[in-house]
């Protein structure tokens, strides 16, 4: 039931791009994406809802197939400040709570 | 404005011992969500309000574990005859409303049961 993340980790020099998937088993209502820097609260970037709705920051892009049950995050032009681990959490549809269901992360990490 | 604010941050304590954990959300945000993140893991769900009523505990490890949010506002996570594996990072979120919106966490407080 925990969504799965792919890649694990991933090393970038600054200005490279990434993408981080997110898939799940169950049809979903909302996938919501987070970064988390070592000691501190995840901080919210990007919620995207069951019929194209999306909100979030404007250098985050990302996209969600709701027949796959899939999520991607898109990283274009990564800074040092990117790095961190990122978390995908998914809404599934029976649900509509806001009950998260976090995957396992993704650590990033961007270097000079 | 203020964010999700938690006490205490830390909390050290024998095992055997209850504690309170107290969340206070975002002015105005309805939902209230409850947390647990292991080091290296995701935030699992432990329970959830809408205003003071609570939606699903359906999270919670076992009876030891309860939750409360009587006045719709400020939350307390309370577990009781604590154990070394309740020793974990414990996470509060607030959204406007319940489903679909964006839940904003507060910085945590980090439980040791010795």
């Amino acid at each position: 039931q925990q969504p799965v993340q792919s890649p694990q980790a991933v090393i970038l020099r600054e200005g490279e791009d990434a993408v981080i998937n997110c898939s799940s088993s169950k049809a979903l209502y909302s996938v919501h994406w987070y970064r988390q820097k070592h000691g501190e609260a995840p901080v919210f970037l990007m919620i995207l809802l069951k019929g194209g709705e999306q909100k979030g920051h404007d250098k985050i892009s990302a996209s969600f197939n709701e027949k796959k049950q899939q999520s991607s995050l898109y990283l274009t032009a990564s800074q040092l400040s990117y790095s961190g681990t990122y978390f995908c959490g998914t809404e599934p549809s029976s649900s509509n709570t806001g009950k998260l269901i976090f995957g396992q992360g993704t650590t990033l990490q961007v270097k000079p | 404005g203020a964010g999700v604010s938690q006490s205490p941050r830390y909390k050290v304590t024998k095992r055997g011992q209850d504690v309170a954990l107290r969340c206070d959300p975002i002015s105005g945000h309805v939902s209230l969500y409850w947390y647990r993140q292991a080091l290296g893991q995701g935030p699992e769900f432990l329970t959830y309000f809408n205003y003071e009523a609570q939606q699903d505990k359906s999270g919670l490890p076992n009876d030891r574990f309860s939750a409360e949010r009587p006045e719709g506002s400020i939350s307390t996570l309370t577990i009781q005859r604590t154990e070394q594996r309740d020793s974990a990072m414990y996470r509060c979120a607030s959204s406007l409303a319940a489903g679909g919106e964006t839940q904003y966490f507060g910085p945590g407080t980090r439980l040791l049961v010795l």
